[in-house]
């Protein structure tokens, strides 16, 4: 069966980096683009970017061109999404979902990873 | 880009119907069949309902639907059950600028 595992809750200071894992199984990670959303509290969904993990390209929300950076490896499955220069309104839950082509929307999701960023 | 906007707020009876509205633009919703339906119940990840505008995956009720007509999408709630209380979230894609945009998000009660 497919399943998206994040890696677990982040603290960070303003200005600090953070790094979040997604690893996939039950499919062949190579062959659905693995996109990044994220929810702060209280608050809708917003959509940050894509990575092709069969190519390694991407495309990222304008919103976060400069600040974000998604990647993966492909011999563990795992796809990542680094952000960079933390605010504290980047505070949010940060979710990996998988692109379904052949049913275009965002099928399986992970169960998300707490970004909490403060002094 | 902006992000689509719904109702804040939806409420219905046990057994009634309700729909969801989904407003963008000629440049997201208008343009591409390609509008997707999210339910999401507290402390929980979102859901695929209904994928390209109209179309449930496997194991979704058929109480769910979802139309359009121009600019505007639509999610429809058959036989309203007090599982389907949550948060719904329509997505678009919105061409190769801008890629998804979601819309602000609608709470449904079941009264």
């Amino acid at each position: 069966q497919v399943q998206l595992v994040q890696s677990g809750a982040e603290v960070k200071k303003p200005g600090a980096s953070v790094k979040v894992s997604c690893k996939a199984s039950g499919y062949t990670f190579t062959g659905y683009y693995m996109h990044w959303v994220r929810q702060a509290p209280g608050q809708g969904l917003e959509w940050m970017g894509r990575i092709n993990p069969n190519s390694g390209g991407t495309n990222y929300a304008q919103k976060f061109q400069g600040r974000v950076t998604m990647t993966r490896d492909t011999s563990i499955s795992t796809a990542y999404m680094e952000l960079s220069r933390l605010r504290s309104d980047d505070t949010a839950v940060y979710y990996c979902a998988r692109e379904n082509p052949y049913s275009p929307g965002f099928d399986y999701w992970g169960q998300g990873t707490l970004v909490t960023v403060s002094s | 880009q902006s992000a689509l906007t719904q109702p804040a707020s939806v409420s219905g009876s046990p057994g009634q119907s309700i729909t969801i509205s989904c407003t963008g633009t000629s440049s997201d919703v208008g343009s591409y069949n390609l509008v997707s339906w999210y339910q999401q119940h507290p402390g929980k990840a979102p859901k695929l309902m209904i994928y390209e505008g109209s179309k449930r995956p496997s194991g979704v009720s058929n109480r769910f639907s979802g139309s359009k007509s121009g600019n505007t999408a639509s999610l429809t709630i058959s036989g309203l059950q007090a599982e389907d209380e949550a948060d719904y979230y329509c997505c678009s894609y919105a061409g190769s600028s801008t890629f998804y945009v979601f819309g602000t998000g609608t709470k449904v009660t079941v009264l």
